[in-house]
């Protein structure tokens, strides 16, 4: 079954700082991979995908991710952090599993950024 | 294009009331889903629907139904609310049938219930 993990369960940065947020994945075959970020009491916005080619890809809001086969990571980076980045941030690993539907979310990472 | 909308944006119950929550995806997205989001337990799946069909479904008790009308809106359905259905209840539509476009995405702004 496919699973997703991600290792930090609170972040704190610096506005300006880079940040990179954790997330690691269990899938039998190549998977389908997702970024999401998720403002206090709003819905979930897809921020960036993955499923072949360049393994860095660039999404919105200035935010990029690298997937690395050989660690079965998809960490999310941002070279510099503004204020409005502080939400929760969702990884997903995509492919249909009975119990988790289209994909399978992580419990999701909080960032805070410090003035 | 218009974002997936969700209708109504807060409820508050009564346990053991019934509750109707409504989703109009994206236009031209076939598949919706729903999903369960609590502090405690995440983001759950609850189901899945691609033109009017129940195509997948996740660890819910039977008083968790759902629909897919023609014009691919959809609705969930709790009966017999109980307090720890207190939740955010997230719709999310899928553009693609197959590929990676069939698993990205696109989340309402979600429905926050409340029971008392």
């Amino acid at each position: 079954a496919q699973s997703v993990t991600q290792p930090d369960i609170h972040i704190t940065v610096s506005e300006g700082a880079s940040l990179e947020l954790r997330c690691n994945y269990s899938y039998g075959a190549t998977p389908y991979l997702f970024w999401y970020v998720q403002s206090p009491g709003q819905g979930l916005q897809l921020l960036l995908k993955y499923f072949s080619g360049d393994t860095l890809v660039q999404g919105i809001k200035g935010f990029e991710a690298e997937f690395k086969r050989s660690q079965s990571s998809f960490n999310l980076r941002k070279p510099s952090v503004h204020w409005s980045d502080a939400a929760e941030y969702f990884c997903a690993v995509g492919g249909y599993n009975t119990n988790a539907g289209k994909s399978t979310f992580g419990d999701g990472t909080t960032l805070t950024v410090k003035p | 294009k218009a974002g997936v909308t969700q209708t109504p944006r807060y409820l508050i119950k009564t346990r053991g009331q019934q509750v109707t929550l409504s989703c109009s995806p994206i236009s031209g997205h076939r598949s919706v889903s729903w999903y369960q989001q609590t502090p405690g337990q995440g983001l759950q799946f609850l189901f899945e629907y691609f033109s009017e069909t129940q195509r997948n479904k996740g660890n819910f008790p039977g008083r968790f139904s759902g629909r897919q009308f023609s014009n691919s809106r959809s609705e969930m359905n709790v009966s017999t609310l109980e307090l720890g259905d207190s939740a955010l209840y997230l719709c999310a539509s899928s553009p693609g049938t197959s590929g990676i476009s069939s698993y990205e995405q696109y989340f309402g702004p979600g429905t926050r219930l409340t029971v008392t």
